[in-house]
């Protein structure tokens, strides 16, 4: 089955660690997109990436860092210089920058600090 | 930037009717989309509607966008306890992102 597969699914951070969040899609999509879910706030942008080898920040980069060598994987890493990682987050994908590309998320990585 | 603005709690009884709202911002949006979240999963896309149209139904939900007013509403039909869940709205046709309202929950009760 096609999709998109986040892991894992609940993750736990030391203070000044950083911690890699793994999405993988075989959908053949273009284009990839992490975002992250507070309670009340809905979903924010972090980095998203529209080809391989490139990407760009989204609204709430600061302390996170992204790469893009596959088609495939779009890897997050929750660097010790985000003070607040505990969230829900969200890795989605759409096949390019075209009009009406609709998103598809995966089942989301639950961060929390210890 | 771009806004979209969402009531946070909606409740109803089951076989009733819902309506989730829906306020935006950015008038270049092409498509508007609506979501829906169960918890500890990912969002899934339930419906989008063009921003030519005025109206879109598809089975028990029914779309109506108020192009002028920047309005847009999902309504569900005969809503079923399966139907609880985080619901949002999300505007885009830029070609890059998609803005997310803040998510109505929606709790419905027997």
């Amino acid at each position: 089955d096609g999709g998109i597969t986040q892991s894992p699914k609940y993750l736990f951070r030391k203070e000044g660690q950083n911690v890699t969040l793994s999405c993988e899609q075989n959908l053949n999509h273009d284009a990839m997109y992490w975002y992250r879910q507070d309670p009340g706030q809905g979903l924010r942008l972090i980095y998203y990436s529209q080809i391989v080898n490139d990407f760009q920040k989204g609204d709430i980069a600061e302390g996170y860092s992204v790469s893009r060598e596959k088609k495939e994987s779009f890897p997050l890493t929750v660097t010790s210089a985000q003070k607040n990682p505990t969230a829900f987050y969200l890795c989605a994908s759409r096949t390019g920058p075209a009009k009406n590309e609709k998103l598809f998320f995966g089942s989301g990585t639950q961060l929390s600090v210890l | 930037g771009e806004d979209v603005e969402q009531s946070l709690f909606l409740s109803v009884r089951e076989g009733d009717s819902s309506v989730i709202n829906c306020t935006y911002t950015d008038s270049s949006s092409t498509y508007l989309y609506w979501y829906k979240q169960e918890p500890g999963a990912g969002l899934q896309l339930l419906t989008y509607i063009f921003s030519n149209m005025d109206m879109k139904q598809d089975q028990r939900l029914t779309v109506l966008l108020n192009k002028k007013d920047k309005h847009l509403s999902l309504r569900i039909a005969d809503t079923q306890t399966g139907d609880s869940a985080i619901y949002f709205c999300a505007t885009g046709g830029g070609g890059n992102k998609l803005t997310f309202g803040t998510g109505t929950q929606l709790k419905v009760e027997l």
